[in-house]
């Protein structure tokens, strides 16, 4: 168990709709990112923040969004879903040291099916 | 542009013998690096990383080593289990292109199968 929670496990929807993913960190860590896994993609990192501000963006479509509360938690809000979207999401978190050489530790995963 | 190598998609090894996982990378400023593995259905489980400050690190029975010359990293893991039957992942970060320093590529990942 990586401390690192993810809700819910498993979510089935349909196309132009919209879902949110929750993401609870490790206790201490401030860093949070999000990373997709699609079967011909492999692992794709998509958003981070840093307590409570966004700090780097990888190839997020603008259809989805993030966000980071005060008490750390994070949000991955997809909306208007296409069938390609359907994905594992994974949330790291990590204590983000000074000098940058993070260990991320990943959550369970949120498995999307879009039909 | 895959930056994160892994060219073994699978690799078969007998319990007890050593298990040797390769990765190249193509970035010369990563300079952290990590291995994952993954069982199916569950997220990555941090195994063992190294800084580039370093050409070797051990952790028990997991010993990754760094040719930044090469700009190639191995897992080596001995003796083999056959608990150790997963997709095992090496990920890099770095200042790659003043993007997050955090931000991790990983690449495509090799079956590890060990056979009682």
């Amino acid at each position: 168990d990586s401390g690192v929670t993810q809700t819910p496990k498993h979510l089935i929807t349909a196309t132009g709709q919209r879902v949110t993913l929750r993401c609870s960190p490790r206790s201490g860590d401030l860093s949070v990112y999000w990373y997709q896994q699609s079967l011909d993609q492999g692992l794709q990192f998509l958003i981070q923040y840093y307590n409570g501000e966004e700090r780097a963006k990888g190839n997020i479509l603008e259809r989805f969004s993030a966000q980071q509360f005060p008490d750390l938690h994070s949000e991955l809000n997809l909306s208007s879903l296409e069938l390609g979207d359907s994905a594992l999401y994974f949330c790291a978190s990590s204590v983000a040291p000074a000098d940058g050489k993070e260990t991320q530790y990943f959550g369970p995963g949120t498995r999307l099916l879009v039909l | 542009d895959q930056q994160v190598k892994q060219n073994s998609p699978s690799l078969s090894v007998q319990e007890g013998r050593i298990s040797i996982l390769n990765c190249d990378y193509t970035n010369s400023m990563f300079d952290y690096f990590l291995w994952y593995k993954k069982y199916p259905a569950e997220g990555p489980t941090f195994l063992i990383s190294i800084s580039s400050i370093k050409d070797k690190n051990e952790d028990g029975r997991f010993t990754v080593f760094l040719n930044k010359s090469a700009k190639h990293l191995s897992l080596h893991i001995v003796p083999s289990q056959p608990g150790d039957s997963a997709v095992y992942f090496c990920a890099a970060s770095g200042n790659a292109g003043g993007t997050s320093y955090g931000k991790l590529t990983f690449g495509q990942g090799t079956i590890l199968t060990v056979h009682p």
